[in-house]
């Protein structure tokens, strides 16, 4: 089915470990995001990415990378995972232009002990 | 700074009570408004976009509207099923990014 796709839906993993969070998208959109949801400050971006190979920094980018060797892959690595990065992630996508609305997948719940 | 915000945090509703939210945006080079319905522990489903002032939009018992410096999303006579978070966004010239509201939480009593 066409749509945007996260895995997992839920990880626990600890401080320090690597954790890499994947989203796929079907609609061959130019444009992917990474937000994380944390209550009081809504949907704060981390990345974006324009294209294959074109990547660039959101508001929280600190402790992540990202990559995007294919247009409908773009995941989202915690290098060394730290408490403060519990949250909600979630992917979206977006054809060409920001006038467009984003279309988001169900989120990964993200638990660092 | 560009700035979106959203009134009021959490609204609770008697079914068929009509009410509205308020999203107000202070951003230089509006592109797009756009309004979203989250469901816990889902994604934000895309429910409205609008361009220009005196735009409005309606889906079933939601209509969006907007003006130079807010927007507001109506709803007429809400049932529980209308019970969920709604988002405001904006995009702004220049950028690639979307600027987000932190929601409001609406319940809708039976």
């Amino acid at each position: 089915d066409a749509g945007i796709t996260q895995s997992p839906r839920y990880k626990i993993t600890e401080t320090g470990r690597q954790v890499t969070l994947m989203c796929h998208q079907t609609w061959s959109h130019s444009y992917m995001f990474w937000y994380r949801q944390d209550l009081g400050h809504g949907l704060r971006l981390i990345y974006y990415s324009a294209a294959a190979d074109i990547t660039d920094k959101g508001e929280v980018p600190d402790g992540y990378v990202v990559s995007r060797s294919k247009t409908e892959n773009f995941p989202l690595t915690l290098e060394s995972a730290t408490r403060s990065q519990t949250s909600v992630y979630f992917c979206a996508s977006t054809g060409q232009g920001n006038n467009q609305p984003q279309h988001f997948g169900d989120g990964t719940r993200l638990s660092i002990l | 700074e560009d700035q979106v915000t959203q009134s009021p945090e959490a609204l609770r509703l008697q079914e068929g009570e009509s009410s509205s939210l308020n999203c107000s945006y202070t951003v230089s080079g509006l592109r797009g408004l756009f309004w979203y319905r989250q469901d816990p522990g889902k994604g934000p489903e895309f429910l409205f976009t609008l361009y220009s002032a005196g735009e409005e939009k309606e889906k079933e018992r939601l209509k969006a509207t907007l003006t130079k410096k807010e927007s507001f999303l109506h709803i007429t006579a809400p049932k529980p099923e209308d019970s969920a978070t709604y988002l405001c966004a904006v995009s702004t010239s220049g950028t690639y990014k979307y600027i987000f509201g932190t929601g409001t939480r609406l319940k809708v009593l039976a």
